[in-house]
């Protein structure tokens, strides 16, 4: 099984709200990744997780807040978002080598009003 | 290649033909290089890997080349077929200590039946 799941597959929110965005894998992976893909670009790495804990953070704004309760789920909290945050948010995990394979979900298409 | 403005390179191909996508990459050092497959909507989806310390690997229906010298890797569908129209994007491991991929801008690739 080489699935990355991702709930939900769509949001839609204002400027004010809060919202999660949650990714789980059963791979047993130890390094869990946001990244942030706009429309016709590649995807841009935001956090990376080495065993549940924060690894890097690619100077992302702190409305964007990373949690991971487990080796199994990341978590990305939403807060006081713009506009220009509208994108797909893509979870990946991969094994503990640099060259082990990193699996990406299918995303999270986020639109903020 | 590289994109120019919001707009992909497109390489366009005929049903049953081979195609060639191509990718230059940015750092000498990058031990290890994939090839992902992205659908519209959904996450990009691993299709071969290669080692710095080869040049060639076979998959299935797939060739990946890596010319270290001149910095280039390249990718090879033969066969091509309808669902074979994506966009392609290449990804290195630029620093063996983070275990996070740098992506390459991208290929839409259109097959003609």
């Amino acid at each position: 099984d080489t699935e990355v799941t991702q709930t939900p597959k769509h949001l839609v929110m204002g400027m004010t709200n809060k919202k999660s965005l949650k990714c789980e894998q059963h791979m047993g992976h130890r390094a869990m990744y946001w990244y942030k893909q706009k429309a016709k670009k590649p995807p841009e790495l935001m956090f990376v997780y080495s065993y549940e804990k924060l690894s890097i953070n690619e100077s992302v704004p702190s409305r964007f807040s990373p949690e991971c309760p487990n080796s199994s789920l990341l978590n990305l909290h939403l807060h006081a978002l713009q506009p220009e945050d509208s994108a797909l948010y893509l979870c990946a995990s991969t094994g503990v080598s640099s060259t082990d394979t990193q699996y990406f979900g299918p995303g999270t298409r986020l639109t903020v009003l | 290649g590289e994109s120019v403005g919001l707009h992909l390179p497109t390489l366009s191909v005929q049903e049953g033909d081979n195609s060639i996508i191509n990718c230059a990459y940015s750092n000498s050092a990058s031990d290890y290089f994939i090839w992902y497959k992205q659908e519209s909507g959904k996450g990009p989806q691993f299709i071969i890997d290669i080692r710095s310390n080869m040049d060639k690997r076979q998959g299935q229906r797939v060739t990946v080349l890596l010319n270290k010298t001149v910095k280039h890797l390249s990718l090879q569908i033969a066969a091509t077929q309808p669902g074979d129209s994506a966009v392609y994007f290449c990804a290195e491991n630029m620093d063996t200590g983070r275990r996070a991929l740098t992506f390459g801008s991208g290929t839409r690739l259109q097959v003609q039946p």
